[in-house]
Formats: C-alpha cells, structure tokens, sequence
C-alpha cells in the first residue's frame, strides 16, 4: 500500500459526459501528479501540483482540468468525453520538487471506460 | 524535449538467467527513478539515482547511472518468476518539473 488514495476504482459513463477523479496524498506529502495510461501511449504525464500551485503541465488536453485543494487532495476533472479517453489514470505523490528529485508513489488508478 | 528510451522493449528469459535492461536519453537528467509496475496497477518505486556512476543494489537487482547522467541500467542476477513485470524508468525534464517516462521494457521470467 503506497499511502495514495484514488477513487472511484472504476468508471463507466458515455461520450459527452463529465467525470471527476479524486486524489489523497501520501501524509505529509505535497506534491501531487496525474498520469493517463493506455495500452499504446505508455505512462503520460498531464500535470503536477505543489502545495495548490500548478507546477508543470504535460500532454493535458484542454478538457482536462485539475486543482489541488488546501488539504492538498487533487481532483482531475475530464469533460465532453471522447470513446479515446478511455485510460487508466493514475495519481501520484511526492515530498515535493524542492527535495531535488521525484520519488512518486503511485495509487491503484481509476479505470476510466467511456462508451 | 527529453526523452527517455527503453530497450528491449519486451524481454522473456528463463528462471535463473541474468538479464540487463537499459534507459538511454541524450539529455542528462539530475535524477531518475526506476518502478516496476504489474498489469492494472499502480507503478512501484524502486530506487532513484542520483550521482553520475552510481551504483544501487536492491537485492538481486542492480542499478547503475551512466557517468554522463543520460543513462541507465537494471541489471537482475537470477532472474525469478517474481521478476515478471514492467520496468520503467522516469526523470524530470528540464527546471519545470515535468516528468517523462520511458515506454518501459516488459520483462516476462519463464519458470
């Protein structure tokens, strides 16, 4: 158990519709980062968040958005979904950029299925 | 923009051998980590190098990074069923924090 929490584990919903995946940190931990996978894009990373700021944004599409909140929980908010947003999408936590390096861990991912 | 290639892409060996898989880029990293992630699961941090050169053991697995810090490599001695996995390996791009993964190489141990 990495101390991260995702829910929902699984997701079902139709095209056009909106959806919002919740994130809890490790304790103690500030840093948080979304990640989408599929089977033929690999691990990509959307966007980071340090203690409520944006920090770096990645391959995100426009109708993806995300905010870290004062308890430093993150939610990742996917709208207008297409059939291609179907992914695993994963949160990760770390102490923060300021320790010099990105040791993340991981939670289970939520299992996004749009039909 | 970075990135970070993995070979080989996919990696099926017999119990017992010893295997090396690799993490290239032409870009030097300040860190990188290595996680090894199973299907429909969340990846698993396995060690993070720092230095140019060095060298972390973490029981049979052995991680080196390149003197230069745009490479690494994972060395298994023994490999076990328990090996099977995905190996990735990840760094920071650049001052901006955004975080590149490799396409990771798929490791397979026949027993």
């Amino acid at each position: 158990d990495s101390g991260v929490t995702q829910t929902p584990k699984h997701l079902i919903t139709a095209t056009g519709q909106r959806v919002t995946l919740r994130c809890s940190p490790r304790s103690g931990d500030l840093s948080v980062y979304w990640y989408q996978q599929s089977l033929d894009q690999g691990l990509q990373f959307l966007i980071h968040y340090y203690n409520g700021e944006e920090r770096a944004k990645g391959n995100i599409l426009e109708r993806f958005s995300a905010q870290q909140f004062p308890d430093l929980h993150s939610e990742l908010n996917l709208s207008s979904l297409e059939l291609g947003d179907s992914a695993l999408y994963f949160c990760a936590s770390s102490v923060g950029p300021l320790a010099g390096y990105y040791e993340q861990y991981f939670g289970p991912g939520t299992r996004l299925t749009v039909t | 923009t970075q990135l970070l290639e993995q070979s080989p892409q996919f990696l099926s060996i017999q119990e017992g051998e010893n295997l090396t898989v690799y993490c290239n880029s032409s870009s030097v990293f300040s860190s990188l980590q290595w996680y090894r992630q199973e299907p429909g699961e969340g990846p698993v941090l396995l060690v993070t190098v720092v230095t140019g050169g060095e060298v972390k053991k973490l029981k049979r697995l052995t991680f080196q990074f390149g003197d230069a810090r745009k490479d690494s490599s994972l060395h298994i001695t023994a490999a076990q069923p328990g090996d099977t996995g995905l190996y990735l390996c990840a760094g920071a791009e650049g001052r901006d924090d955004k975080i590149i993964f490799g396409k990771g190489t798929r490791l397979h141990i026949l027993p």
